[in-house]
């Protein structure tokens, strides 16, 4: 079956803008999380849902960044007057359950520029 | 896609050679951990998981070892192979949904 699927795969914006970046997860996993990578780190946990509520958004930098999952599936990450400090790969990851520990299968990520 | 870690520490072993991945990871209360490998231009993939009640476990080619002591993880690949080059990253859970990444380790593999 088809994986996690995120658009678009690259997003070069000025600084200043607004932006969203779109996670399809695996049909039926109910837990998705995104996650931040800078170059030469490890992603970063941003927040993470449970169906349609986002049961723990503590890792968003700041209030710039919103997160939604509207129906339990398909999540927006937003970034709302985008500066150059976010370009980083911005990586969606969806898991079967809730259950700590459920194997979460990774997207490719969108790779975003802010010029 | 986006090449990641270009200044990350690299492991560089001979194609049939046994490789060896070691990461610190920094919560004593982490009992819960992951391996993933991540190519050029993709996300993570899942290699294996350790829960802290275990001190090994084995998969296919890979080992993973779990020193809750040192708070010590590493992961062993057996007869590396030219698949393997990438980039290897560690990651710890202590009972919420937060997983904590490590920085990685480049994998190259010479054939």
């Amino acid at each position: 079956g088809a994986g996690v699927s995120q658009t678009p795969s690259n997003k070069v914006t000025e600084k200043g803008k607004y932006v969203e970046l779109r996670c399809d997860p695996i049909s039926g996993h109910t837990a998705l999380y995104w996650y931040r990578q800078s170059l030469g780190q490890g992603p970063e946990f941003l927040i993470y849902f449970q169906g349609t509520g986002a049961a723990d958004d503590s890792g968003l930098p700041n209030d710039r960044f919103f997160a939604v999952r509207p129906e339990g599936s398909v999540s927006t990450l937003k970034i709302q007057r985008t500066e150059r400090g976010d370009s980083a790969v911005y990586l969606c990851a969806s898991s079967r359950d809730h259950r700590r520990g459920g194997e979460q299968y990774f997207g490719p990520g969108t790779r975003l520029t802010v010029t | 896609g986006e090449s990641v870690g270009l200044h990350l520490p690299t492991l560089s072993v001979q194609e049939g050679d046994n490789s060896i991945i070691n990461c610190a990871y920094s919560n004593s209360a982490s009992d819960y951990f992951i391996w993933y490998k991540q190519e050029s231009g993709k996300g993570p993939q899942f290699i294996i998981d350790i829960r802290s009640n275990m001190d090994k476990r084995q998969g296919q080619r890979v080992t993973v070892l779990l020193n809750k002591t040192v708070k010590h993880l590493s992961l062993q690949i057996a007869a590396t192979q030219p698949g393997d080059s990438a980039v290897y990253f560690c990651a710890e859970n202590s009972g919420t949904y937060k997983y904590i990444f490590g920085t990685g380790t480049r994998l190259k593999v010479l054939a």
